[in-house]
């Protein structure tokens, strides 16, 4: 079956950096999605990779490793409003979305 | 610029009552149209998505239904309420079948 892994919940303090995980495992790869969503509200996009390597989106980065199913995403310089749950996607060979249960991340002043 | 929109927000209805939820989008043509649920600590669960007019395709059995009467218009509907059908429902759109989704603001469906 088709899987996407990442941790349930994550803390961390405000100013520092913090890295979320997903792994993956799915019929083919058209590509990754990293998605915030803030509490009764819908996700919003953040990020898109497709091929290996670090794409950089000013506080956030996103990477990818085809090879081990593996990706994470960055933030550096937390702020109180990065409090959020942050969903992890793979478009498998389907063009179907498969979505992680997504990561609550706590930032603590 | 495009946007998305769907209403209610916030709904409580009776077990066995129908459902009605809509969802526009504007500022693009032809674009795929998704029903998502969301129920917590769960992943998103993709209940229908639309191609084109009248085209809808199903992913999960359930006892509720979609339409698309207009090119940019979806509606997920129900004749009987379950108390399993309480979430929160999302509408997305994309570009073809390669592009990110842009969801709505979500509907919350509380079925007592």
């Amino acid at each position: 079956g088709q899987n996407i892994d990442q941790p349930t919940e994550m803390t961390a303090t405000e100013g520092a950096i913090v890295q979320i995980n997903c792994t993956y495992q799915t019929s083919g790869f058209n590509g990754l999605f990293w998605y915030q969503q803030h509490a009764g509200e819908a996700p919003t996009f953040l990020s898109y990779n497709v091929l290996d390597g670090l794409e950089e989106k000013g506080r956030f980065s996103s990477f990818l490793s085809r090879s081990k199913g593996y990706s994470y995403l960055l933030l550096k310089e937390l702020q109180m409003k990065d409090s959020a749950s942050y969903l992890c996607a793979v478009r498998d060979s389907n063009y179907q979305l498969i979505w992680g249960a997504g990561t609550k991340l706590i930032i603590k002043p | 610029s495009q946007t998305i929109h769907q209403w209610p927000a916030t709904l409580v209805q009776p077990v066995g009552s129908p459902l009605s939820l809509e969802c526009t989008v504007e500022g693009t043509s032809n674009p795929n149209l998704y029903w998502y649920r969301q129920a917590a600590g769960r992943g998103l669960q993709l209940l229908f998505y639309s191609v084109g007019i009248g085209q809808i395709s199903s992913e999960v059995p359930q006892n509720l239904s979609a339409s698309r009467p207009q090119d940019r218009q979806f509606i997920l509907s129900s004749k009987k309420l379950l108390l399993s059908d309480s979430g929160f429902y999302l509408c997305a759109w994309a570009t073809g079948d390669a592009g990110e989704l842009f969801f709505g603001e979500g509907s919350r469906l509380t079925v007592l």
